[in-house]
């Protein structure tokens, strides 16, 4: 069964960048999709975007477009996120999820969360 | 807009059925993408509870049953348990979008 393992929390200046990391393992991690999932405080489940770790290229939502980048390197089983330009409202929860049947498909197994604060 | 609307909070005693609707639009739901449920208890991150549209992952109790029609979906949860309490969000594809979409999430309140 794979598992997620997410980096730890991160507080950082406005307009500065943050890097989580997800790393998986007990299972094939390049057959998969990875996303990535945000939730602010006591808000609801937003998408950023997802990557195929095989194929490599990063896919993302309209909102994060630009912003946002996805990576993932084989060799770790890891995956990547990046957030740019950083502002308060990026203030939030952020998690990895497997999607084990495709990119139209449910998130099976979810990472523990990595806490990003923006403050000044 | 393409959205994914549920109702903010929904309410049972314990051992009643409670259901939750996640109503979408011809470009998620209703072009044929698949339905997935979670449940998150506070503090925790999401667990999925129901995926394409009525299966439920091992271990999942058969008190939680989803189901689709048209442009919408329900969640279902059967003889309420007090451990139910939680935030129930629904899931889908949006092909405006080219990616994922999320319900804004119901509360389930335990009486």
């Amino acid at each position: 069964q794979v598992q997620l393992v997410q980096s730890g929390a991160e507080v950082k200046k406005p307009g500065s960048s943050v890097e989580v990391s997800c790393k998986a393992s007990g299972g094939t991690f390049t057959s998969y999709v990875i996303s990535w999932v945000r939730q602010a405080p006591g808000q609801g489940l937003e998408w950023m975007g997802r990557i195929m770790p095989m194929v490599g290229i990063g896919n993302y939502a309209q909102k994060f477009q630009g912003r946002v980048t996805i990576t993932a390197d084989k060799s770790t089983s890891t995956v990547y996120l990046e957030v740019s330009s950083l502002r308060s409202e990026d203030t939030a929860l952020y998690y990895c999820a497997l999607m084990l049947r495709g990119v139209h498909a449910a998130f099976d197994i979810w990472g523990q969360g990595a806490m990003v604060t923006v403050s000044s | 807009q393409s959205v994914l609307t549920q109702p903010p909070s929904v309410s049972g005693a314990p051992g009643q059925r409670v259901t939750i609707s996640c109503t979408g639009s011809n470009s998620n739901i209703g072009a044929g993408y698949n339905v997935h449920w979670y449940q998150q208890l506070p503090g925790r991150a999401p667990k999925l509870l129901i995926y394409d549209d009525s299966s439920r992952p091992s271990g999942v109790p058969d008190r939680f049953s989803g189901s689709k029609s048209g442009t919408s979906a329900s969640l279902a949860i059967a003889g309420l348990q007090a451990e139910d309490e939680a935030d129930y969000y629904c899931q889908s594809y949006d092909s405006r979008l080219s990616g994922s979409l999320f319900g804004g999430g119901t509360k389930l309140n335990v009486l």
